[in-house]
This record gives C-alpha cells, structure tokens and sequence, in this order.
C-alpha cells in the first residue's frame, strides 16, 4: 500500500517556464488537496476535489490549475512560474466522513529562479 | 475565517520529560482536530485524530485532548525520546468545507 505518491522529489524551474507535479492515491479516497508550505508558515490550500471531474479553488489558487479525471489522480500544473511559487508542495487525501484523517505524500520541493 | 495558533513556536527539553504542546483555534465549529509530525524535508505523519464529539485520543506515548467550546487542544508527550524531535503540526478541519487549517507548528528538541 503506497499511500500518496508525489513526483517529482526536488525540481528547479526557470521564470516562466511551465511544470506538472503529479499526486496518485491507491486509497480510494475521494478528497484530494494540495498545499503549499513556506518557511515559517503554515500550509495552504491551493485546489482540492472531492471527486473524480470535480475540483474547486483553496486559499491560493492564482497561477496553477488543476484536474481531476480519476480518483487515482490528482496532477497541479504551473504554467508561468514566478519566484514567488518557490515552496513544497504537498499532496494529501482522505476518505469521506469524518472518522478518518488525510493521508499527505511526501512532497515536492519546487525551486523558481 | 478559521486561524489556528500554536505555542510555543520551538521547545527544547532534556531526554526524559514530560511536555505539553499548545494550539488554539477561533472558531469552534469544528469537524475534527488532527496532530502531524514533521521531519526535516519530509512529509506529514498523522499522529491523533480527535472527532468534534471526543474530549481525548491516545496512542503510545501521545495523548491529544480536545476543548472545542474554548477552542484548544493540547498534546501530550509522556517521556520523551531524542527521536520525537520534529516539528508538530496542528489541523482543524471546519464543518463548513473540505479542508485543513494549520497553525504554524511547534519545533521540537528532545537533548541526550
């Protein structure tokens, strides 16, 4: 059992270039999430889905975009990065009902310069 | 909007004690509380869950208690180890919605 799986580990983008993190549960989970976590900050939402084809904004959604075409998978994409999406990205997932907790993958250190 | 606080902001304690790790939160209309650990560079692991309807959870070592009219919870590490040392986070899932609010967390330093 894998849990949430995140690829890649570390990357390096220039400005402007474009990149998609990949996220894969094989929980079954409906919801999915990503955060972003900066230094000294806590974490932040940036999408979520409670479904396969369904997906809606969090806290910080400007300059990514998301989709949602199985419940497996759950891709964030860049597409002009911006020194200020320098962060770690997490992944994360739970079941529905409130008796279970998220399942966080182990993250991806993105770097823009 | 939902903030969570957690106090203190780092801790450093001798191999051995007991301690207690704070977080508030502001809203009370709360789905469940949920406990990570954090390692350097790494993901989250959850610790505790607490339901909005439990005073208490317990695993080990840990014990999270919950007070959801006054907004806190409190986890408590028996003995502890130089291997507890991480970063802990704290997480308040609203009623209202899907996600997680985080405090900002409590470093940890367990000392030999």
């Amino acid at each position: 059992n894998a849990g949430v799986t995140q690829t890649p580990k570390f990357r390096i983008l220039k400005i402007g270039q474009s990149m998609t993190l990949q996220c894969t549960q094989d929980m079954n989970h409906n919801y999915m999430y990503w955060y972003r976590q900066d230094p000294g900050m806590g974490l932040k939402l940036i999408y979520y889905s409670v479904g396969a084809g369904i997906t809606d904004k969090g806290e910080v959604p400007n300059g990514y975009n998301v989709s949602r075409s199985t419940t497996e998978d759950f891709p964030l994409r860049l597409e002009l990065a911006a020194p200020s999406q320098t962060s770690v990205y997490f992944c994360a997932s739970s079941p529905t009902g409130s008796n279970y907790g998220y399942t966080f993958g182990s993250g991806t250190r993105l770097t823009v310069v | 909007k939902q903030e969570v606080t957690q106090i203190p902001a780092a801790l450093s304690v001798p191999e051995g004690e007991n301690l207690v790790l704070n977080c508030s939160f502001t809203d009370s209309a709360i789905y469940n509380l949920q406990w990570f650990r954090q390692d350097p560079g790494k993901g989250l692991t959850s610790l505790l869950l607490i339901q909005s309807s439990q005073r208490e959870q317990t695993s080990g070592r840990l014990n999270a208690s919950l007070d959801k009219s006054s907004g806190r919870s409190t986890l408590y590490i028996a003995a502890s180890q130089p291997g507890d040392s991480a970063t802990y986070l704290c997480a308040v899932r609203p009623n209202s919605g899907y996600a997680l609010n985080f405090g900002k967390g409590t470093s940890l330093l367990v000392t030999p």
